[in-house]
């Protein structure tokens, strides 16, 4: 099976624009969770679905939004871009209890 | 609230000698216990789970972890290290009917020739 799949693996964005991420899940998998990795916060979740329908919420401002969709593919946007939003961006695929991550997604906010 | 602590930010070990990396976690029930490691602006690699049963868990790349609740501990080792085993390693937490994951900080593992 492919394994999941990020996409743009780079981003350039000036603050105050908005960014989309794409996620695929892993073949199967109906969940998929959003974290936010940082040098100073670390890895932090930000929000799962399963089956189109958000199941948990981290704590993170309103600006951060996902959705699924009916093929699991799931998108996450970011809107009014912070320089604090820079990050590595990680999608998180989940079937039973298996969890594996995508390669990420880069964001530079400048 | 569950929790992950990784006391050691940073450890050097020399290549051929073997590993041990400390995890310790909070959680109310039996929880379902990760170990990942990343390399640089790479993203995480499962190495091996646990979820219950034996509680000596064999993954990929010739690491294994032990789970001692009484110690709340899910500590990783190898035997012996080669020098491609230079990376970080996250130590995770998470539940059979949630899938949120904490993380712990990370431990960032060097490897000497």
């Amino acid at each position: 099976k492919a394994g999941v799949t990020q996409t743009p693996r780079y981003l350039i964005k000036t603050r105050g624009q908005q960014v989309t991420l794409s996620c695929s899940p892993i073949s199967g998998h109906r969940s998929v969770s959003w974290y936010q990795q940082t040098p100073g916060q670390g890895l932090q979740f930000l929000f799962e679905y399963f089956s189109e329908t958000q199941r948990n919420k981290g704590n993170f401002p309103g600006r951060f939004s996902g959705r699924q969709f009916s093929n699991s593919r799931s998108e996450m946007n970011v809107s009014t871009l912070e320089l604090g939003d820079s990050a590595l961006y990680l999608c998180a695929s989940r079937d039973s209890a298996w969890t594996f991550f995508g390669q990420g997604t880069r964001l530079t906010v400048v | 609230a569950q929790s992950v602590t990784q006391p050691d930010i940073h450890i050097t070990v020399s290549e051929g000698a073997s590993l041990e990396l400390r995890c310790n976690y909070s959680y109310g029930a039996t929880p379902y216990l990760f170990w990942y490691v990343q390399s640089p602006g790479q993203g995480l690699q499962l190495l091996l789970k646990y979820f219950s049963g034996d509680t000596l868990v064999q993954g990929i790349k010739g690491f294994e972890a032990e789970f001692k609740r009484s110690q709340s501990s899910f500590n990783l080792r190898k035997p012996s290290v080669h020098w491609s085993d230079a990376a970080e390693y996250f130590c995770a937490v998470g539940a059979s009917d949630d899938y949120k994951l904490s993380f712990g900080a990370g431990t960032t593992v060097t490897v000497r020739a």
